[in-house]
């Protein structure tokens, strides 16, 4: 079955831009039908949405955070990506990758989170 | 932007009690409307899609009704494992929105 995997370094200095990639495994990101998120968790907090592509390269982003975040997707090696520009303290959290199933819209697979810490 | 709002935000209850959780909409979003439980340390995990829609494999003790603004979760006998944290989703607006949660706690 389809899992999702994030990757990449779990602390960022301040200013700086926070980059993790997601791995699909069991199935192919170019099937049609699914959005690729984003979402995130601050520490002991709820669940905020960043972003999602689609397997052609279009995106949607939070408004909150759209002028800081580019998401990106290499079909080739069945990945997606995040980049998170000008990071704060305030972008510490659990950065999760997820798969959104069109109609209904909801995220049915997830990966494990990966905790970035934003401190100098 | 669309706000969730659950309630309560905290519940206590014990082994095989019915429990329902709410969630409101700041506006209208037919039954767009998702379910997610998570666990300490773990991602989330979606029971409910659609408002009334069980995902595959979860059990039938789990169910979700409502649509347009108020939404509710059920649960007609609590379980051990049911011990979580619940967050709504909403999926009208693309600018996707959770309500803050509700954890349920063993009484």
């Amino acid at each position: 079955q389809v899992q999702l995997q994030e990757s990449g370094p779990g602390l960022v200095k301040p200013s700086q831009t926070l980059s993790l990639t997601c791995t699909v495994s069991g199935g192919s990101i170019s099937s049609g039908g699914y959005y690729w998120s984003w979402i995130r968790q601050h520490p002991g907090k709820g669940l905020e949405w960043i972003g999602y592509i689609y397997y052609s390269g279009s995106t949607y982003y939070n408004p909150s955070l759209k002028s800081r975040v580019t998401i990106s997707v290499d079909t080739s090696k069945n990945q997606f990506s995040l980049k998170l520009s000008s990071v704060t303290a305030a972008d510490t959290a659990v950065y999760y990758c997820a798969r959104e199933v069109q109609q209904p819209d909801a995220f049915d697979i997830w990966g494990q989170g990966t905790m970035v810490t934003v401190s100098s | 932007d669309i706000q969730m709002t659950q309630s309560p935000s905290s519940l206590s209850a014990s082994v095989g009690d019915r429990v329902t959780i709410t969630c409101r909409a700041s506006q209208s979003i037919s039954s767009y409307l998702n379910w997610y439980q998570q666990k300490p340390g773990k991602a989330p995990k979606l029971l409910i899609y659609a408002a009334s829609s069980l995902q595959s494999g979860v059990p039938s003790r789990f169910s979700g009704s409502g649509s347009g603004t108020d939404f509710t979760l059920t649960i007609s006998s609590l379980q051990p494992e049911d011990f979580a944290t619940y967050y709504c989703q909403q999926s009208y607006s693309t600018s996707y929105s959770f309500g803050q949660g509700t954890k349920l706690e063993i009484k």
